[in-house]
């Protein structure tokens, strides 16, 4: 069963904007990891964030995380045509097998030139 | 620091037949997975090694689903007899030690297409 899953299923900006994506939970996490996936290719991992944080940053990427909603968002400032890609959210359980990462069904981000 | 590499990149086979993918994890990585993404989907977890030990395979198909990794380093995924449910990417990742590293590295997938 999914654990987080990503809204929206799509979303498509122009160059220059900034992209929100939202990750929810069912269970508590130890902490919550997004990854970047291109067409074709394995997944790349962004920003790792632990359920005592509430914001990290790297580079044009901000991850915040509310554990009372069980919710986390990515958001990318200033969006690139390479930033087109699918996002997935993937989350560590307290109640399952340290390392174990259920991953969402993503977010497909669509960045025009 | 070379990344995780998977073999073979296309796999076409039929129905009924039997198919094996490899993975070699970055160097020194004690943990390594398996995952299957079916098209729109997200990984789901096949299985999980820590050195040559599964630590979880819950959600492995036992029936016709194995896995190997000898010596702690290679795995191998075996598919014996495919179905057409099967057709999907099967990704390897690994990580340095599930006790202290939760950042997994994924290899480039292998394309499974069951006909």
């Amino acid at each position: 069963s999914q654990q987080g899953e990503e809204d929206p299923q799509a979303l498509s900006i122009q160059e220059g904007e900034n992209a929100t994506m939202n990750c929810s939970y069912k269970t508590s996490i130890n902490n919550l990891q997004w990854y970047r996936q291109n067409s074709g290719r394995g997944l790349v991992h962004l920003i790792l964030i632990r359920s005592n944080e509430r914001e990290k940053h790297s580079g044009r990427l901000r991850v915040t995380l509310d554990t009372s909603k069980k919710s986390s968002s990515l958001l990318i400032t200033a969006s690139r045509a390479a930033d087109t890609a699918s996002y997935f959210c993937a989350t560590e359980s307290y109640n399952t097998n340290a390392g174990k990462s259920t991953f969402g069904d993503g977010t497909t981000l669509t960045v025009k030139p | 620091e070379a990344g995780v590499a998977q073999s073979p990149r296309y796999k076409i086979i039929e129905k009924r037949q039997s198919v094996a993918f490899w993975c070699n994890p970055i160097s020194g990585h004690a943990t390594l997975y398996w995952y299957q993404q079916i098209l729109g989907q997200g990984p789901k977890l096949l299985i999980q090694f820590q050195n040559n030990g599964v630590v979880d395979d819950s959600q492995l198909p036992k029936d016709r689903f194995s896995a190997e990794r000898l010596k702690g380093v290679d795995s191998t995924l075996k598919i014996q007899p495919a179905k057409l449910e099967d057709s999907a990417v099967y990704l390897c990742a690994s990580s340095l030690d599930l006790r202290t590293s939760y950042e997994q590295y994924f290899g480039p997938g292998t394309r499974l297409t069951v006909t």
